[in-house]
């Protein structure tokens, strides 16, 4: 069955300094994954997909089929990223008539000035 | 674009009974999925519909059930509640079955 983990439930690190976020899969089939986040009070929105190859705010994440990862980083962090980071596995479902979401955990990252 | 609305956004609901939650998708959103969200978990899928016909289930026992409407509107319906259902619900919409998903704000439950 597929698995997304995020090993660390919380991550703290200093304004400017560099951040990863850790997200290791098992899925059989042809992955597609997503960071989602979801600052205080707010609704839990897409950051970035893999397919799409962008950096969003500074983010990247880059898939690696052989170690089944797709950390999130950033090189200097900001006060403003603090917040709830989700990675999320998108399958199909049964007779590929849709998909679903599978989440990781979740990492806090909190950024201190 | 209008986004995806949930109601109501809070609700105290006693073990053993029957609760409705509310969604409103964005217009042309044709696919919803539902997620439960557990504290200090990461959402779980519930089910998806696909113009108005349920096409994927989770790991939900049938005490959880859906609805989709024509208007972009749907229902997630939970019976017999139980005190581990406490958690917040999300709603998810997309143009279609391939897109990324568009969340809500969700809906906590509290079954005491």
């Amino acid at each position: 069955a597929q698995r997304v983990t995020q090993p660390e439930k919380l991550l703290s690190v200093f304004k400017g300094a560099p951040v990863e976020l850790k997200c290791n899969y098992s899925y059989s089939g042809s992955p597609e994954l997503f960071w989602y986040v979801q600052y205080s009070r707010q609704r839990l929105q897409l950051l970035l997909r893999h397919i799409s190859r962008e950096s969003i705010k500074g983010f990247t994440a880059d898939l690696n089929k052989g170690e089944t990862s797709f950390h999130l980083k950033k090189p200097f962090a900001q006060e403003e990223d603090s917040a709830m980071y989700y990675c999320a596995l998108c399958i199909l479902l049964n007779n590929n008539a849709g998909n679903m979401l599978t989440f990781g955990g979740g990492t806090r990252l909190m950024v201190k000035p | 674009e209008t986004g995806v609305t949930q109601s109501p956004t809070h609700l105290i609901k006693t073990r053993g009974q029957q609760v409705t939650l509310r969604c409103s998708s964005q217009s042309g959103h044709n696919t919803v999925s539902w997620y439960q969200q557990a504290l200090g978990q990461g959402p779980q899928f519930i089910f998806q519909y696909y113009r108005e016909e349920e096409n994927g289930r989770g790991n939900f026992p049938p005490r959880f059930s859906g609805l989709q409407f024509p208007n972009y509107s749907s229902e997630l319906n939970v019976n017999a509640l139980e005190l581990d259902d406490s958690a917040l619900y999300l709603c998810a919409s997309s143009p279609d079955r391939g897109s990324g998903y568009t969340f809500g704000s969700g809906t906590r439950l509290t079954v005491v």
